[in-house]
């Protein structure tokens, strides 16, 4: 069965602090992993895309890291701010033989910034 | 401005009734999908479609229907057959069936 963990299932860190949430996932084959903010009562936005081939790709203070032999992804937040107080989500896409690939969704990790 | 809008953002539905979200998008994109975001849950597929005049079921279809009469607009009936409706439901668009979604803000639909 297809799934997508990831963790910790909340975040709490102090504003200018780092933190790194990290995502599990079993889907196969696989096409690509994104990370996707989504801002309470809001829908997700994109902040980067990982394919087979790429172990690393930032995105300003974001860094996005693939380890594809343990199906293993993470994501980097440097520099914490105020406005990273949001909902992280990692999705998986399945490379399916048709024109629609399915996607899987983690549950997200909440992040909460303090100032 | 491009993007893609969902309306009403709250909604509410009494027992037996039927409701519709609306979701609109003016990016030009082929697929439209539906989903739907329960707390501590990731987000789930009720319809998708790729093409206007044709839409598939997704993981969580039984109690929902669309309609593709139009490449722009994509609503989703919640009909008294679902016991559940309660949630945050999610609309979403792509170029192409295996591209990055561009999502809409979300309706939040309760029972009276």
């Amino acid at each position: 069965k297809n799934q997508v963990e990831q963790s910790p299932q909340s975040l709490i860190i102090l504003e200018g602090k780092n933190c790194t949430l990290q995502c599990n996932y079993t889907v196969s084959p696989f096409s690509n992993l994104r990370w996707y903010k989504q801002d309470t009562g809001r829908g997700p936005v994109s902040l980067t895309i990982m394919t087979f081939s790429e172990n690393t790709k930032s995105n300003g203070r974001y860094t996005a890291t693939l380890d594809a032999d343990t199906k293993q992804s993470s994501l980097h937040i440097t520099a914490s701010q105020l406005s990273d107080s949001a909902s992280y989500i990692c999705v998986v896409r399945n490379a399916g033989g048709t024109s629609y690939g399915k996607l899987t969704f983690g549950q997200g990790t909440i992040l909460t910034v303090h100032p | 401005d491009g993007g893609i809008t969902q309306s009403p953002k709250y909604l509410f539905r009494k027992e037996g009734q039927n409701v519709t979200l609306s979701c609109e998008q003016n990016l030009n994109h082929d697929a439209m999908y539906w989903y739907r975001q329960d707390p501590g849950q990731g987000l789930r597929l009720i319809y998708y479609s790729q093409i206007v005049n044709d839409f598939q079921k997704g993981d969580i279809a039984e109690g929902y229907s669309v309609s593709r009469e139009k490449k722009e607009s994509f609503p989703l009936t919640v009909t008294s057959a679902q016991k559940n409706p309660t949630a945050f439901y999610l609309c979403a668009s792509s170029r192409t069936g295996n591209e990055k979604l561009f999502f809409g803000s979300g309706t939040q639909l309760s029972v009276l």
